[in-house]
């Protein structure tokens, strides 16, 4: 079965950094791209970032580009999102999908900035 | 950046109506297209992609189409389990963008 789990999330105050990981299973991770797409309270999906299977190709939205880093490690499964400055608008819900389709969606880790 | 104007983004049916929701692409996206369907605290599901073709276990009464630059999903006949969200994504281009969703509720 194939399966993705986020971590990470969290309370952070502006400005701060946090770092979201996903964990995935069930599949050979290492061919397949991957993407962070996010979801504020009460809002529509948002593409975030996206990573091909071998860290080659790169982008990001423009609203975190500068900001965050998408990385994966294929040794460990694991994909991760590294954010910095840190804005209120960044609060929302942070999903971990499968490219090129997202036929699999993690559960959301929920990121809440706020002093 | 390619804008993805979806339509209506609510709407009330009853059981048993064929509901179309609409995506409308500002550039051509070929048919770089998928939908999503969202219920209230869970992750997005993936539908349909490539415009047209159903995803896997996703019931044959959804159907996606494609007419110029305007998309389409459609349920054949509306069930209580088909209340949601839903969003269409074009992924031809980045920043890939999603449509502003179309809240199904019961009539």
């Amino acid at each position: 079965e194939v399966q993705l789990v986020e971590s990470g999330g969290g309370l952070v105050q502006p400005g701060r950094s946090l770092k979201l990981s996903c964990v995935a299973s069930g599949f050979t991770f290492s061919n397949y791209g991957m993407n962070w797409i996010r979801q504020a309270p009460g809002k529509g999906l948002e593409w975030v970032a996206y990573i091909s299977s071998g860290s080659s190709y790169i982008y990001y939205a423009e609203t975190v580009k500068g900001r965050f880093t998408i990385s994966r490690d294929n040794a460990k499964n694991t994909l991760y999102l590294q954010m910095t400055s840190l804005r209120s608008e960044d609060t929302a819900l942070y999903y971990c999908a499968r490219a090129p389709h997202m036929d699999a969606w993690g559960q959301g880790a929920s990121v809440t900035v706020s002093s | 950046d390619i804008q993805m104007t979806q339509s209506p983004s609510s709407m009330s049916a009853s059981l048993g109506d064929r509901v179309t929701i609409t995506c409308r692409a500002s550039q051509d996206i070929g048919n770089y297209l998928s939908w999503f369907q969202q219920k209230p605290g869970k992750s997005p599901r993936r539908m349909i992609y490539g415009a047209t073709n159903l995803a896997a276990g996703v019931p044959s009464r959804f159907s996606g189409s494609r007419s110029g630059s305007d998309y389409s999903l459609t349920i054949s006949s509306l069930e209580s389990e088909d209340m949601a969200i839903y969003y269409c994504l074009q992924s031809i281009q980045y920043p890939w963008t999603f449509g502003g969703g179309t809240k199904l509720e019961l009539k």
